[in-house]
């Protein structure tokens, strides 16, 4: 089944833990992205990458880290969460042509004490 | 920069009742256009999509028409049910912006019986 995995699904940790959260899709997608999502904000872009070793920052990349390394993998870092980073996270991956839409992953809510 | 705009929300309507979300995009020339549902807990999934001027896309009972002279991709239903009841969100894809794809923020809807 064509998908897009993260993990993990919830966490709650402290400030200043560094943490990473995980995604991985199976459809051999050149395009991968992270965003959060946050009441009356909509869906904001951290990061992306439009293949293995080029990644680019979105809107809102203060305080994340990301790597791609391998075509199937693009994990999200927080070196020094904060309770800012409280939210909701989704990766996303697509085939880059302007036709294609984007595939998301079932997401993960992380809260930051 | 290109942007989409949508309405604001939250909506609520009673079951069969008509639905229009309105979204507006801003980016020259022709980017793709997408409505995305996100229904509760879960991660945002496609809903339709259109690529070129005057094309309609529908799913489900959406539906969505490109319209290049007024930059719009309304979505409509003519008949809304309760398990309509999520959150979409339109977004837009451009060549011109390395296939970069922007959300608007989103506008949540519920449908009461």
């Amino acid at each position: 089944e064509a998908q897009v995995t993260q993990n993990p699904r919830y966490l709650i940790t402290v400030t200043g833990k560094k943490l990473t959260v995980t995604c991985s899709q199976n459809m051999n997608h050149e395009y991968m992205s992270w965003y959060r999502q946050d009441p009356g904000l909509g869906l904001r872009q951290i990061y992306y990458s439009m293949n293995v070793e080029v990644t680019d920052k979105g809107d809102v990349p203060e305080g994340y880290k990301v790597s791609r390394k391998e075509k199937r993998n693009f994990p999200l870092i927080l070196e020094s969460p904060s309770p800012n980073q409280t939210s909701l996270y989704f990766c996303a991956s697509s085939s880059p042509g302007l036709l294609n839409e984007q595939f998301f992953g079932p997401g993960t809510r992380l809260t930051v004490l | 920069g290109d942007s989409v705009t949508q309405m604001e929300g939250p909506v609520t309507l009673s079951e069969e009742a008509f639905l229009t979300i309105n979204c507006t995009y801003t980016a020259t020339g022709y980017p793709s256009l997408f409505w995305y549902v996100q229904y509760p807990g879960e991660g945002l999934q496609l809903l339709l999509k259109a690529t070129k001027a005057d094309d309609k896309g529908s799913n489900k009972g959406f539906e969505a028409t490109y319209r290049k002279e007024t930059t719009s991709f309304h979505l409509e239903k003519g008949s809304v049910q309760v398990s309509d009841s999520a959150v979409y969100f339109c977004a837009l894809r451009h060549t011109n912006t390395g296939n970069q794809f922007y959300f608007g923020t989103g506008t949540s809807l519920t449908v009461i019986p």
